[in-house]
């Protein structure tokens, strides 16, 4: 089955502007999470989505926001980007988020490169 | 709140030798814990994780990684790394109490296994 899904895969943006990347998790999974990925600052969890709730958030600014749709598909949006944005963006996706049942797996898509100049 | 810390930024080791990537944590409550390994231009892939039961978990193309609840670590192990390993390699944990998939990583470790 297809894995998840992010696009777009590449995007540069212009200081001030905003953006919004798109994440279509496993087929069958609700859970979805984003995380920001920069040399300097690691992998960060922004935050996670269940059924269409946002369930836990990371320690990042009101810039970043998410939503997730009733097919569990999410976005988040980045305003007001500032050039410390510029990170490669992954999503993931689980059954539920309850990693402690064996079988649950937390899965990531290939990310989406977002450079603000 | 949970920590993680990757020892070494980078790991050089030629091909066919050993390899240990150290990994430990600190967090107040039960965490399960994870090894992911990120190639080039890619995203994350699990390598394994540790839930419960027997400390010493193993992946599917050599490498295993045994969790100390005593030194708070879960270093991973190869004993014969091949050119393909070569990538990141990040160390996760997640409460293993709450209803989360939050995971929090450390800073990834470079493996890079030289002919």
């Amino acid at each position: 089955k297809a894995g998840v899904t992010q696009t777009p895969r590449y995007l540069i943006k212009t200081r001030g502007q905003q953006v919004t990347l798109s994440c279509s998790p496993i087929s069958g999974h609700r859970s979805v999470s984003w995380y920001q990925q920069t040399p300097g600052q690691g992998l960060q969890f922004l935050f996670e989505y269940f059924s269409e709730t946002q369930r836990n958030k990371g320690n990042f600014p009101g810039r970043f926001s998410g939503r997730q749709f009733s097919n569990s598909r999410s976005e988040m949006n980045v305003s007001t980007l500032e050039l410390g944005d510029s990170a490669l963006y992954l999503c993931a996706s689980s059954l539920d988020g309850q990693l402690r049942a064996k079988g649950n797996t937390i899965y990531f898509g290939e990310g989406s490169w977002l450079t603000v100049v | 709140a949970q920590s993680v810390t990757q020892l070494d930024s980078q790991v050089p080791v030629f091909e066919e030798a050993p390899v240990e990537l150290r990994c430990n944590y600190s967090s107040s409550v039960s965490v399960y814990l994870f090894w992911y390994v990120q190639y080039p231009n890619q995203g994350l892939q699990l390598l394994l994780k540790y839930l419960s039961g027997s400390t010493l978990v193993e992946s599917i193309n050599g490498f295993e990684a045994e969790f100390n609840k005593s030194q708070t670590s879960f270093h991973l192990r190869k004993p014969s790394v091949h050119i393909s390993d070569t990538a990141e390699y990040f160390c996760a944990v997640s409460e293993s109490s709450g209803n989360t998939g939050k995971l929090i990583f450390g800073q990834g470790t470079t493996l890079q296994v030289k002919p």
